[in-house]
């Protein structure tokens, strides 16, 4: 198996401009989980997915920022207008039970 | 509420020289516990987890971890370590319940190893 697979690897943008995310989960995990990571807040988790179902969304951090999980296979995340303050580096990770399996992640940085 | 803590934020080893990386957790009720591994630009790696059974856990690349219920804590481990485990190191805390709960990460500890 590939592993998780997000894209792209790397986005810079400006402030105000639309950001979209991207994921595909390891085939057969049915959790699917989005994380923000930067150096003042360590990791944290923003939204997760069961069955292509949002279950918890209580980590997303303001209106601006969505997630959808259109199929079993792939999931975005949405930014809506960036701000510089979301630079970051967003990981998405999957999972059939126990541990989570991340993706090597994106680096947003907003200008 | 369920918590983390890793109280160093940076251990050093040298090469050949056992390490241990500290984790203590709070969870209410049963843990799943979980240490993962992360390298420069890369996402997390999964290392070992406790889920039930013998409290001395075994990953990968020679680390192990040993759960200790009365002390909540989950140390890493490893009898020999490497200039390459150089790398940052999280521990991660889930409460033991059916279906899924989420996951907890501690800060994370940055282990440096000389040559």
């Amino acid at each position: 198996d590939a592993g998780v697979i997000q894209s792209p690897r790397h986005e810079v943008t400006e402030m105000g401009q639309e950001v979209t995310l991207r994921c595909k989960p390891i085939s057969g995990h049915d959790y699917l989980f989005w994380y923000r990571q930067t150096m003042m807040r360590g990791l944290e988790l923003l939204i997760y997915f069961n069955n292509n179902v949002p279950i918890d969304d209580s980590g997303m951090p303001e209106d601006r920022f969505s997630a959808k999980m259109p199929n079993a296979s792939f999931s975005t995340l949405k930014i809506q207008p960036s701000e510089p303050r979301d630079s970051a580096v967003y990981f998405c990770a999957s999972s059939k039970r126990y541990e989570q399996f991340f993706g090597p992640g994106t680096r947003l940085t907003v200008l | 509420a369920q918590s983390v803590a890793q109280p160093e934020d940076q251990v050093n080893v040298a090469e050949g020289n056992p390490l241990t990386v500290k984790c203590t957790y709070s969870v209410s009720g049963n843990p799943y516990l979980f240490w993962y591994v992360q390298y420069p630009n890369r996402g997390l790696q999964f290392l070992l987890k406790y889920i039930t059974g013998d409290n001395l856990v075994k990953g990968s690349y020679g680390f192990e971890a040993e759960f200790n219920k009365s002390q909540t804590s989950f140390h890493l481990k490893k009898p020999s370590a490497l200039v390459s485990d150089s790398a940052l190191y999280f521990c991660a805390v889930r409460v033991a319940i059916p279906g899924y709960s989420t996951l907890t990460f501690g800060k994370g500890t940055m282990l440096l190893v000389s040559p």
